[in-house]
């Protein structure tokens, strides 16, 4: 099973300021893996696809790099609806495995 | 209206059983494959299962190997998990979701969750 890692834990950022979230992947996932955006009580949204490429609808100020092991999803100037849970998801194997999840918070 | 409705959560006593349901609309429900993904309380997500959309291929997370069975009726646009033997651990709210393309691919198409609660 992949095990994905993510960090921070929780990231407490100013609106309109950039976050920046990592997600590791114990063996290499090559480009398939996603990104979502979970709000309380809500189902997750998927964000990002590909590694790279935003789902149909999400804005431009989020974007997603990396592949093998290492990713990133970047939120370019934070708005107030943008404060979640993030979680990453490799699909390139089974089992499907998400990460633990990182809570972006208002700082 | 796309959209993924589930039913059939509620309380259970450990080692009871419960059918979960999820009634698909508004797209072709017999091209996709179709996963369950749980959520225990405050915690985050874990896959769960996942079928093909000719139900010739199923895959289960090894927490649930031998206990839950994943099954769909393409005729009536419907997902379905049979839990068995259920524990504690298996507290969560249980979402159906759609995969973008194959069977392995991320989902686009969620429900709105329906929790399972195991106690005595």
């Amino acid at each position: 099973e992949i095990v994905m890692t993510q960090s921070p834990a929780t990231l407490s950022v100013s609106p309109g300021e950039r976050a920046t979230l990592s997600c590791r992947a114990s063996q290499s996932v090559s480009s398939n893996l996603a990104w979502y955006q979970q709000k309380p009580g809500q189902a997750p949204r998927l964000l990002i696809y590909g590694a790279s490429t935003r789902a149909t609808g999400i804005p431009a100020r989020f974007s997603g790099s990396g592949s093998g092991t290492e990713f990133t999803l970047t939120i370019s100037s934070l708005q107030s609806e943008d404060f979640a849970v993030y979680y990453c998801q490799q699909y390139n194997n089974w089992p499907i495995t998400f990460g633990q999840g990182t809570r972006l918070e208002i700082k | 209206e796309v959209q993924l409705v589930e039913s059939g959560g509620g309380l259970v006593k450990p080692g009871g059983s419960l059918r979960l349901s999820c009634a698909a609309s508004g797209f072709t429900f017999s091209s996709y494959s179709m996963n369950w993904v749980r959520q225990a309380p405050g915690k985050g997500l874990e896959w769960v299962s996942s079928i093909s959309s000719s139900s010739s291929y199923i895959y289960y997370a090894d927490s649930v190997k031998g206990r839950f069975t994943i099954s769909r009726d393409n005729a009536k646009n419907s997902l379905y998990l049979q839990m068995n033997s259920l524990r504690a651990e298996d507290t969560a709210v249980y979402y159906c979701a759609r995969p973008t393309g194959k069977a392995s691919s991320p989902f686009d198409l969620w429900g709105r969750g329906t929790l399972v609660t195991v106690s005595s």
